[in-house]
C-alpha cells in the first residue's frame, strides 16, 4: 500500500463546475496536509494546507480533512481553464513531505 | 520577498560524472529539503537540512548527499551519475513550525547521457 494515494485521473470537468480531488494516507501519525498545484514543466505551487479536522476555505478552494478516515480532499469551485494542472497531495511526516502521484485535472471551456 | 532560487536550471552530464546543485531558500527560512521528481516515481524526498544539520533522510543511495551552510543555502551532490538519475531536482524551504509548509524553487533539470 502506498503511503499517500490519489486517483491519477485525468479528471475532466466543465468550466464553472466543482472539481473534487481526493487523497488517502496510511500513517495515522501524520500531522499536516498540503495541496500543491503543478503546471506542466513548472515546480509545485502550494495552494492550501490543513491540520485540523473539518473544512478550510480559501477563495475558490476548500480543503477537507478527516483524520479518522485518513482522508483529505480539495474542492475547487467555479473551475476555470487556468485550473487545468496536476494536483499533488502531500502529507507531513516528521518534517518530510510524502507526496501522492498527483491527479491531472482538465477544465474544459 | 524573493522566492526559492536554484542553480543551474538545466544540466547535462555523462554517466560516471558527479554534479552539484545549489539552492537558496526564502529569506528567514532555515529548513531546506530536496526532492527528486521523475515521471515514474513522482516526487520523492531526498533529505532535509536545518541549521547545517541533516535532520531527515529519504531512501536514496549514498551517492546522493547534501550540506547546508550557515546562511541556510544548501547544496546537493550526486556522485557516479547513472542514467536513472535523470530527473527534476527540487529544493523547498520552510519555516519551522507546527504546519511546516514548504515552498518550492523552480528546480534543476538534470539529464544524464
Amino acid at each position: 500500500q502506498k503511503e499517500v494515494e490519489q486517483n491519477s485521473g485525468p479528471l475532466s470537468v466543465p468550466e464553472g463546475a466543482i472539481a473534487s480531488l481526493n487523497c488517502t494516507y496510511s500513517d495515522r501519525g501524520s500531522q499536516s496536509f498540503f495541496w500543491y498545484r503543478q503546471y506542466s514543466g513548472k515546480s509545485p505551487e502550494l495552494i492550501m494546507f490543513i491540520y485540523s479536522n473539518g473544512d478550510k476555505e480559501d477563495g475558490r478552494f476548500t480543503a477537507q480533512l478527516n483524520k479518522a478516515s485518513q482522508y483529505v480532499s480539495l474542492l475547487i469551485r467555479d473551475s476555470q481553464p487556468s485550473d487545468s494542472a496536476t494536483y499533488l497531495c502531500a502529507v507531513n511526516q516528521g518534517g518530510k513531505l510524502i507526496f501522492g502521484q498527483g491527479t491531472e485535472l482538465s477544465v474544459k471551456p | 520577498k524573493a522566492g526559492v532560487t536554484q542553480t543551474p536550471r538545466y544540466l547535462i552530464k555523462t554517466r560516471g560524472q558527479q554534479v552539484t546543485l545549489s539552492c537558496s531558500p526564502i529569506s528567514g527560512h532555515r529548513s531546506v529539503s530536496w526532492y527528486q521528481q521523475t515521471p515514474g516515481q513522482g516526487l520523492q524526498f531526498l533529505f532535509e537540512y536545518f541549521s547545517e544539520t541533516q535532520r531527515n533522510k529519504g531512501n536514496f543511495p549514498g551517492r546522493f548527499s547534501g550540506r547546508q551552510f550557515s546562511n541556510s543555502r544548501s547544496e546537493m551532490n550526486v556522485s557516479t551519475l547513472e542514467l536513472g538519475d535523470s530527473a527534476l531536482y527540487l529544493c523547498a524551504s520552510s519555516l519551522e513550525g507546527v504546519v511546516w509548509e514548504q515552498y518550492f524553487g523552480p528546480g534543476t533539470r538534470l539529464t544524464v547521457t
